[in-house]
């Protein structure tokens, strides 16, 4: 069984187009995360909500909109795009925010923007 | 402000030990990670470490924390080519919001 899934794992867009990704965790944590990484392999947290209330929004252009439909879920769509968020986005989920948290990641979407 | 720095590549034979090492920025941070990424794959925790520590050893990891020069390293004992992989250290952000302040990533070669 998967524990962080996310779909899908690969997208292709043109510029100007409006996606979405989604993530599922079965773990039954209490917050969820989304990161992005860069060409270089630089990791930056975006948003994390916990039982469904955001409690992190870093700098990231509004045209990104996180969703928590339930606390199994965490969608991010993403409207307008630019060729400079071509990325891979990790989704993760973590049981808490306090402890040592760990944190457990998905596979990761490949998205590239043309 | 909060950043973490690491080197970008590491290359070692097979059997021998690794060392790879990060600086942090933030003294209040009260938990120190390492992520290990295969090629393709999402992060997966390796070890933490609590800040009142100064070591901490899990088989073939030990990890080394210097407080004062904010320097942490992970030592991996015999390397083997399944260690090959992108390693990321990490800070706990300020506040109780889970956040982690990821380095850039060490890719580390094991060479049969």
């Amino acid at each position: 069984d998967t524990a962080v899934s996310q779909t899908p794992k690969y997208l292709v867009t043109q510029m100007g187009n409006d996606k979405s990704i989604k993530c599922e965790q079965n773990l039954g944590h209490d917050t969820m995360y989304w990161y992005k990484q860069d060409s270089k392999k630089f990791l930056k947290i975006m948003f994390s909500y916990n039982n469904k209330e955001l409690i992190i929004n870093e700098t990231v252009p509004n045209r990104f909109s996180p969703k928590s439909p339930d606390k199994a879920h965490l969608n991010l769509h993403i409207n307008s795009l630019e060729l400079g968020d071509s990325a891979v986005y990790f989704c993760a989920s973590s049981q808490q925010t306090g402890g040592y948290n760990e944190q457990f990641f998905g596979p990761g979407t490949r998205l590239t923007v043309l | 402000g909060e950043d973490v720095e690491q080197s970008l590549f590491l290359s070692v034979r097979e059997g021998d030990s690794s060392v790879i090492n990060c600086t942090y920025t933030d003294s209040s941070s009260t938990y120190l990670y390492w992520y290990k990424q295969e090629p393709g794959a999402g992060l997966q925790l390796l070890t933490y470490i609590f800040s009142n520590m100064d070591m901490k050893q899990d088989q073939r990891l030990t990890v080394l924390l210097n407080k004062k020069d904010k320097h942490l390293s992970l030592r991996i004992a015999d390397t083997q080519t399944g260690d090959s992989a992108i390693y990321f250290c990490a800070e706990r952000g300020s506040g109780n919001t889970g956040k982690l302040i990821f380095g850039q990533g060490t890719t580390l070669q094991v060479k049969p």
